[in-house]
């Protein structure tokens, strides 16, 4: 059962570009939503992370949207560099005590171009 | 450096046999979590444990077990390996009253034979 959706399976984005994954989830119940940045052979590292009352949370050129009525949230990259280039993964959990565990997207393989 | 240590970094071992993976959470955290990431079923939730106690149990075989221990470090022990057990395991940590707020080690690496 697929409750969080990833697109694009890969990206390929010029140096200096704007990077957007999408996400997609079911489970109305989930209320934190955090990106991951993943480097080969390292573990997963939080990036940014965003709750269902605001819709737009930015840090640096990090940026999530979140669009509570579609059930969907995007991370956008601006002015992609060499060193994003990595596996995103988007996320979701329910803050409730025993119901934190993070439900994963597929991940997207960013690759950025100079 | 997240602050969450696992060992070993590689594991490589053969199908029949046993192994322990260990996970020392960042200072001060309570809750711990496994996590298997492999390339056909991605990163999967796998168990939690809270202060030493079972928290909460995913998509977890019976023939993988897990604990925590009164200092806060956990070990993963996963037995009669089959080849499709495979797979990158990482731990995460979690603060108390941020617990959703995971922060994952570097994780282990399996193969097995």
């Amino acid at each position: 059962q697929q409750q969080v959706k990833q697109s694009p399976q890969s990206l390929i984005v010029q140096k200096g570009g704007i990077s957007i994954i999408n996400c997609a989830y079911e489970n109305t119940a989930f209320d934190y939503f955090p990106w991951y940045q993943q480097f080969p052979g390292k573990g997963p590292a939080l990036l940014i992370a965003i709750r269902p009352d605001v819709s737009e949370k930015k840090e640096g050129r990090f940026t999530i949207s979140f669009n509570k009525s579609a059930k969907q949230f995007s991370l956008h990259i601006m002015d992609s560099q060499p060193g994003d280039s990595a596996t995103y993964f988007c996320a979701a959990s329910i803050s409730n005590f025993g119901n934190e565990k993070l439900t994963f997207g597929t991940g997207t393989r960013l690759t950025i171009i100079p | 450096d997240s602050g969450v240590t696992q060992t070993p970094k590689h594991l490589i071992t053969a199908t029949g046999q046993r192994v322990t993976l260990r996970c020392s959470p960042r200072s001060g955290d309570l809750s711990v979590y496994w996590y298997q990431q492999s390339l056909d079923q991605g990163l999967q939730f796998l168990i939690q444990y809270y202060n030493g106690e079972e928290r909460a149990k995913g998509n977890i075989l019976e023939r993988f077990s897990a604990q925590q221990f009164p200092d806060l470090h956990s070990e993963l022990n996963l037995s009669s390996l089959e080849l499709g057990d495979s797979a990158l395991y990482f731990c995460a940590s979690s603060a108390p009253g941020a617990q959703e707020t995971q922060y994952f080690g570097p994780g282990t690496r399996l193969l097995v034979l």
